[in-house]
C-alpha cells in the first residue's frame, strides 16, 4: 500500500524556520495536503494543492514540491505553531493517505 | 460557513456495530461541491480515512475497511452517516467528519472537520 514518509519530529527555536517534509513515491504526480493538529483540536487544513494556502491561514505557512518531496515551511516560528502536522496525498487508485505525523515542537 | 458535528455512542461493544451521524450546518450537504467524508484518530496515533459520500449516495471506502464499512446520506436532515460492523478495540478512536472536496480525479482535500467524538470499543 502507497505511504507518505514524515519525520516524528521537528524543533526550531522561536523566529527560526521550521521545514517539515514527507515523501511518497506519487508525488511528483499527485498533490499533497497539509493539516496542522493542536492537543485536543481537529486537524485544520493550512497548505492545499502543494502550496496553495487557505484563505485565514497566516502567510508565513507556505508550501512547496520538488520530485517525490513535499515541504510545508513555516516562516518565523511562533509559539502558537507547536503542533502536529500531517501531510495527505491519494494513490492512484483514489485511497486517501496521510503521513505518519510529525511533532513540531517551539523550544 | 461550514460547520460540522458528530454524535453517536461513545461506548461499544467488541464484535458490534459502531454508528455516528454528523449534522452539517452553514451549508446544503446536497451541494454540488462536495463530498463528505470520515476520517478517524486511535488515540497517540496518525490520521485514517475510512470513507467519502457524495448527496446522490456514491461512496467511495478505504479498501482496508471496506468490508466492514457503511457511509449514508439523509439530506432532508443535513446529515450523514456511518457504520463500521464487527468492531474491535483496534478501532477505538476519536472519529471526525469533515467536507470533503474533490477538485479533480486524485486531488481530495478536507475543510473544515468537525471537532471529533471518541468511540471506545470495549465490553
Amino acid at each position: 500500500s502507497y505511504e507518505l514518509t514524515q519525520p516524528p519530529s521537528v524543533s526550531v527555536s522561536p523566529g527560526q524556520t521550521a521545514r517539515i517534509t514527507c515523501s511518497g513515491d506519487a508525488l511528483p504526480k499527485q498533490y499533497a495536503y497539509w493539516y496542522q493538529q493542536k492537543p485536543g483540536q481537529a486537524p485544520v487544513l493550512v497548505i492545499y494543492k502543494d502550496s496553495e494556502r487557505p484563505s485565514g491561514i497566516p502567510e508565513r505557512f507556505s508550501g512547496s514540491s520538488s520530485g517525490t518531496t513535499v515541504t510545508l515551511t513555516i516562516s518565523g516560528v511562533q509559539a502558537e505553531d507547536e503542533a502536529d502536522y500531517y501531510c495527505q496525498s491519494a494513490d492512484s487508485s483514489g485511497t486517501v493517505v496521510f503521513g505518519g505525523g510529525t511533532k513540531l515542537t517551539v523550544l | 460557513q461550514l460547520q460540522l458535528q458528530e454524535s453517536g455512542p461513545g461506548l461499544v461493544k467488541p464484535s458490534e456495530t459502531l454508528s455516528l451521524t454528523c449534522t452539517v450546518s452553514g451549508g446544503s450537504i446536497s451541494s454540488s461541491s462536495y463530498y463528505w467524508g470520515w476520517i478517524r484518530q486511535p488515540p497517540g496515533k496518525g490520521l485514517e480515512w475510512i470513507g467519502s459520500i457524495y448527496y446522490s449516495g456514491s461512496t467511495y471506502y478505504n479498501p482496508s475497511l471496506k468490508s466492514r464499512v457503511t457511509i449514508s446520506v439523509d439530506t432532508s436532515k443535513n446529515q450523514f452517516s456511518l457504520k463500521l460492523s464487527s468492531v474491535t478495540a483496534a478501532d477505538t478512536a476519536v472519529y471526525y467528519c469533515a467536507n470533503t472536496i474533490i477538485a479533480a480525479r486524485l486531488e481530495v482535500w478536507f475543510d473544515p472537520w468537525g471537532q471529533g467524538t471518541l468511540v471506545t470499543v470495549s465490553s
